[in-house]
């Protein structure tokens, strides 16, 4: 298993401001997914990180508002630009374990006011 | 277009009975399903998995069910327990437009009456 942690855990910011959420892995894995859960529905997956290539986004997700990084095998950051009460949900980042297996961070609840 | 749905928003069962939750998709292109549970403030966590090669899998009380020919897949919990309360979540997994992905349904709410 992975042992996932994610930076901050909870955020009220004001509406044109940015967050950038950090995914902090205890171990090194390629694939890295990045979701957002709004109240009271599923996990939508913004986008795919991994290591040494381009994040792939997601019908109706775009760079230029959810820019990523992955600078390493243990490390990613997503940023939510330009935020808007829209906004508000629990972004959370995950990782595949060996058997194809999803182990997620703890979820970091973003409050868009 | 929702590939993956779990028609029951919730369900409640009486402690030490069985627990019964669906899920139908309709890719067949997916590879991998996959149960989570997820309680109020925390990330979903892995419970079970079954590859598209079988039909079922079996771990401690979880027992998963898969039906590819019906694009149906249950999880039976059983005896549940009140611990068991939680959202559940079935994702299916595989290769789409050249990058893996998991699709999760809408969830379930699940309480168990002590």
């Amino acid at each position: 298993s992975a042992v996932i942690s994610q930076k901050p855990s909870r955020d009220i910011c004001q509406r044109g401001t940015s967050l950038t959420i950090q995914c902090q892995v205890d171990s090194q894995v390629t694939m890295m997914f990045w979701y957002r859960q709004q109240p009271g529905q599923s996990l939508t997956l913004i986008a795919t990180a991994n290591q040494g290539s381009e994040a792939t986004y997601e019908s109706g997700f775009v760079i230029d508002k959810f820019p990523i990084s992955r600078p390493n095998l243990t490390f990613s950051t997503l940023t939510v630009s330009n935020m808007s009460p829209e906004d508000s949900s629990i972004y959370l980042c995950s990782v595949v374990g060996t058997a194809y297996e999803q182990y997620f961070g703890p979820g970091t609840r973003l409050t868009v006011t | 277009d929702q590939q993956v749905k779990q028609n029951s928003p919730s369900l409640s069962v009486q402690e030490g009975r069985i627990s019964i939750l669906n899920c139908d998709y309709t890719n067949s292109m997916f590879d991998y399903f996959l149960w989570y549970k997820k309680y109020p403030a925390e990330g979903p966590t892995f419970l079970i998995s079954i590859s598209s090669i079988k039909d079922k899998n079996e771990d401690g009380r979880f027992t998963v069910f898969l039906n590819k020919s019906a694009k149906h897949l249950s999880l039976h919990i059983v005896p549940s327990q009140p611990g068991d309360s939680a959202v559940y979540f079935c994702a299916a997994s595989g290769t789409t437009s050249g990058t893996y992905k998991y699709i999760f349904g809408t969830g379930t709410r699940l309480k168990v009456l002590a």
